[in-house]
Formats: structure tokens, C-alpha cells, sequence
């Protein structure tokens, strides 16, 4: 089956412009992550979603950052007026139920995104 | 606060021997732990997990990891590598933080095989 996917794949973009980041999780996953990784390091936990809504957005660096699941499936993460400080890659990952600890996360492929 | 360290950024191993790479955390919870795997120009994928029972876990492609409670740690073994073993690998914990589980990861080790 499908895994999970995010687009775009790269994003270029100038100090203090709007961007956003799309994630197409696992059909039928009800949980919903998104990290973000800078060189050198692992993944830095961001957002969680739970159906529609964020469970857990204590990893937001700053009011720029929302994201959104409206239907429980596709979300977006807008970062707003991008600072060169925000180039990394975005990971999106969902899982069964993000209810129990030990559950496995599914990662998609990332979004690079570079701010000039 | 929980973190995650992985005390080698890089290992690098002659093929056919044997690795470990080591994997601390701190917490004074109960937790459970991960090893993901990312190779190269590919998304991070589960290697193996421990969640309870035997400490020792097993993956399908003959790396292991034991849970260490007293010494917190879950070092990932493998007694001969191969050249497909090249990645970046992540140790990971989820704690039970601020009413909700959360991943918290190392900063990753590279596995450099060398012929």
C-alpha cells in the first residue's frame, strides 16, 4: 500500500515569504506527526494530531508555525514571514493510534526547505 | 528534561565485522525504545522496537538491541555487517510528557562500511 508522502520534495524560499507543507499520511492512520531535522541531528518533535485535532503542539518554536488536519487525514504545516533559521528538513509521520507509547511511526520521504 | 544520546556520530567497520552502536537516555519513567534506520536518499524506517518481555529484541535483518534499565541504555548490535548496513542510524524514546507520548530522538550515528 501507499506510504506516507509529502510534497513538495524541495522548497526554495525568500526571508519573510509564506510557505506551506503538505502531508498525505497512511490511509486509515489516525495519528499524525510532524518534526522538523537540522544537520547533524535527529528528528525535533513539532506537532501531533490526533483525528482533527492537534494533541500535543508544545514542539511549535514560535506563533509563525500552524499546522492544520481538517478532515483527519491530509494536513499542512504554514510557517509564516520564514526566517533562514527555519531551513531544514520537515518530516511528516502517522501512525494506527498515537495513543500508546509504543506505537510505530511511518515516516514520509521529507521536505527540504531553504530559506534565502 | 528526557534526552537521547547517541555517543558516536560515525562508526566506521570493515565488512563482515562485527558493530555496536551505543545508545543512552535518561528518564525515570517507564519508556519505550526505538531503532530507526535511514538510508541513504530514503525516509526513516523502523528497525526494531523493545515495549516489554525479554529485553533482548530482534530485527529481521540480524541487528539486536538489549534494553538496559539500570544503565539506561539500548545498544544496537549486528555481528557481521554488510556493505547494505550503510545509514544513518536513530535512537529513539517515547516518554509519557505533558499528557501525551513523545518521541524523543538521538542526533543519529552514521554506519560507514568499509570493503
Amino acid at each position: 500500500g501507499a506510504g506516507v508522502s509529502q510534497t513538495p520534495s524541495n522548497k526554495v524560499t525568500e526571508k519573510g515569504k509564506y510557505v506551506e507543507l503538505r502531508c498525505d499520511p497512511i490511509s486509515g492512520h489516525t495519528a499524525l506527526y510532524w518534526y522538523r531535522q537540522s544537520l547533524g541531528q535527529g528528528p525535533e518533535f513539532l506537532i501531533y494530531f490526533q483525528g482533527t485535532g492537534a494533541a500535543d503542539d508544545s514542539g511549535l518554536p514560535n506563533d509563525r508555525f500552524f499546522a492544520v488536519r481538517p478532515e483527519g487525514s491530509v494536513s499542512t504545516l504554514k510557517i509564516q514571514r520564514t526566517e533562514r533559521g527555519d531551513s531544514a528538513v520537515y518530516l511528516c509521520a502517522s501512525s494506527d493510534h498515537g495513543l500508546a507509547g509504543g506505537d510505530t511511526q511511518y515516516f514520509g520521504p521529507g521536505t527540504r526547505l531553504t530559506v534565502l | 528534561a528526557q534526552s537521547v544520546t547517541q555517543l558516536d556520530s560515525q562508526v566506521p567497520v570493515f565488512e563482515e565485522a562485527p558493530v555496536e552502536l551505543r545508545c543512552n537516555y535518561s528518564s525515570s519513567v517507564s519508556v519505550y525504545l526505538f531503532w530507526y534506520v535511514q538510508y541513504p536518499n530514503q525516509g526513516l524506517q523502523l528497525l526494531l522496537k523493545y515495549l516489554s518481555g525479554s529485553t533482548l529484541v530482534e530485527s529481521i535483518n540480524g541487528f539486536e538491541a538489549e534494553f538496559n534499565k539500570s544503565q539506561t541504555s539500548f545498544h544496537l548490535r549486528k555481528p557481521s555487517v554488510h556493505i547494505s548496513d550503510t545509514a544513518e542510524y536513530f535512537c529513539a524514546v517515547s516518554a509519557y510528557m505533558d499528557s501525551n507520548y513523545q518521541l524523543i530522538w538521538g542526533a543519529g550515528t552514521k554506519l560507514i562500511i568499509k570493503p
